[in-house]
């Protein structure tokens, strides 16, 4: 696609449920993020992806948070037995490999999640 | 660890110029720099990468002093559509992850 898509933009969940927020990043994009947003506050890494491997997750505030990216290109963030806590807008970004350093991020719209 | 930035807010009138701050405690690879409008995805302005480096992007532009692990994005002769919320997002010699300052809220008005 053109750009990042994320699903579902909005998500209400009781505590304790479990969700599931999808990633499309932009085709041929190597690396994908995923970044929390709690209101007025910067975007906070929580766990990132080149290709399919998982090179960092030490972001994921705990382990109710899962993510995968089985084929390298759409990605799912897991947050098992949401708490209020998790309440937050979860966004996605994708990026062009670069030997150097992270190139520019392109995010996607975020999954706002409002847990009750 | 989290960039801090300064200031915290900035309120112009258009066509006036604003210097926001970008300071890290860790030896850094690169600085970017977003906006993010309210209720939207930052959007991408620049990267920088060595130090001392400047770049420019319209009226804005930034330095980043490697030594100082510090960087400052310049906004001269402000427009309406500045207005958003900025943030620097820095990434450490040996990782790939881009950790995101603290944020400076930008309103310029008419």
């Amino acid at each position: 696609g053109a750009g990042v898509s994320q699903s579902p933009r909005y998500k209400v969940a009781k505590r304790g449920q479990d969700v599931a927020l999808r990633c499309d990043p932009i085709s041929g994009h190597v690396s994908l993020f995923w970044y929390q947003q709690a209101l007025g506050q910067g975007p906070e890494f929580l766990t990132y992806f080149q290709n399919e491997a998982q090179l960092d997750k030490s972001g994921l505030p705990s382990d109710r948070f899962f993510a995968e990216r089985p084929e390298g290109s759409v990605s799912t963030l897991k947050i098992q037995r949401t708490q209020q806590e998790d309440s937050a807008v979860y966004l996605c970004a994708s990026s062009l490999v670069s030997d150097r350093n992270t190139g520019e991020l392109f995010f996607g719209e975020g999954s706002r999640l409002t847990v009750l | 660890q989290q960039p801090v930035q300064s200031p915290q807010a900035v309120i112009l009138r258009e066509g006036e110029d604003a210097v926001i701050n970008c300071s890290s405690s860790k030896a850094l690879y690169s600085v970017h720099w977003y906006r993010q409008k309210h209720g939207e995805a930052p959007v991408f302005l620049m990267i920088l990468l060595k130090g001392g480096e400047q770049k420019g992007h319209e009226k804005i532009s930034a330095s980043f002093n490697e030594k100082k692990q510090q960087s400052s994005l310049y906004l001269t002769a402000s427009q309406l559509s500045y207005s958003g919320t900025y943030f620097c997002g820095t990434e450490k010699i040996g990782t790939d992850k881009l950790i995101f300052g603290t944020g400076t809220r930008l309103q310029v008005f008419p």
